[in-house]
């Protein structure tokens, strides 16, 4: 079982769009939580950390729930540009080193 | 400020050649990552540094890859003979983390390599 499991898409959506990705983490020792996007053929860039108590960026809003382990990111208004893999992202206090699941595809159609 | 430079960009080599890949950090950063990236897939960790030292190489299957990183600054990663499932973007990534915080991981525009 991978450590940071998601769903990898595609998803295509139009414009205006609401779209959510969901992540689920396996590692009970993981205690910090990233979204990262990566265009095509670039490098993944930080897009948000996670928070317990939820942490919202604009159109975009990201929840942890440690219970059940399960991260989710929930973008709004979908614009074009947000076309792009999200990648969910798990740190724990030994392996200080990101793990990251496989990504998923977003694609936002005119 | 100059972000996390990468060398070279592209390389295309034989299975059983060896192959060099090159990485500088942001400067100021103390810590630096290698990463395998297979198509389709998520970054995996290869290698982290802590200045000079190792504090993570679980993941490098050392006996082909090497890494160092001798003056803390710039590191070199190394495929010893390739295979061709060796074929992937090789990322290197830098931050500030000290041993108790997290600073963001800043990565470069990585290696694409591709074993025929």
């Amino acid at each position: 079982r991978k450590e940071v499991e998601q769903d990898p898409g595609p998803f295509n959506v139009p414009e205006g769009a609401t779209v959510a990705f969901n992540c689920t983490y396996s590692n009970s020792a993981s205690q910090s939580f990233f979204w990262y996007r990566q265009d095509c053929r670039k490098e993944p860039k930080l897009l948000m950390s996670v928070y317990s108590s939820g942490n919202e960026d604009g159109r975009f809003t990201a929840q942890l729930n440690r219970a059940s382990q399960y991260i989710s990111l929930l973008i709004r208004d979908s614009k074009l540009s947000d076309s792009a893999t999200y990648l969910c992202v798990a740190r724990d206090t030994g392996r200080r080193a990101l793990t990251f699941g496989s990504g998923t595809r977003l694609q936002v159609q005119p | 400020e100059a972000g996390v430079a990468q060398s070279p960009r592209y390389k295309i080599i034989e299975k059983r050649q060896s192959v060099a890949f090159w990485c500088n950090p942001i400067s100021g950063h103390a810590t630096l990552y290698w990463y395998q990236q297979i198509l389709g897939q998520g970054p995996k960790l290869l290698i982290q540094f802590q200045n000079n030292g190792v504090v993570d190489d679980s993941q490098l299957p050392k006996d082909r890859f090497s890494a160092e990183r001798l003056k803390g600054v710039d590191s070199t990663l190394k495929i010893q003979p390739a295979k061709l499932e060796d074929s992937a973007v090789y990322l290197c990534a830098s931050s500030t983390e000290g041993p108790r915080t997290y600073t963001e991981a800043f990565f470069g525009q990585g290696t694409r390599l591709t074993v025929v």
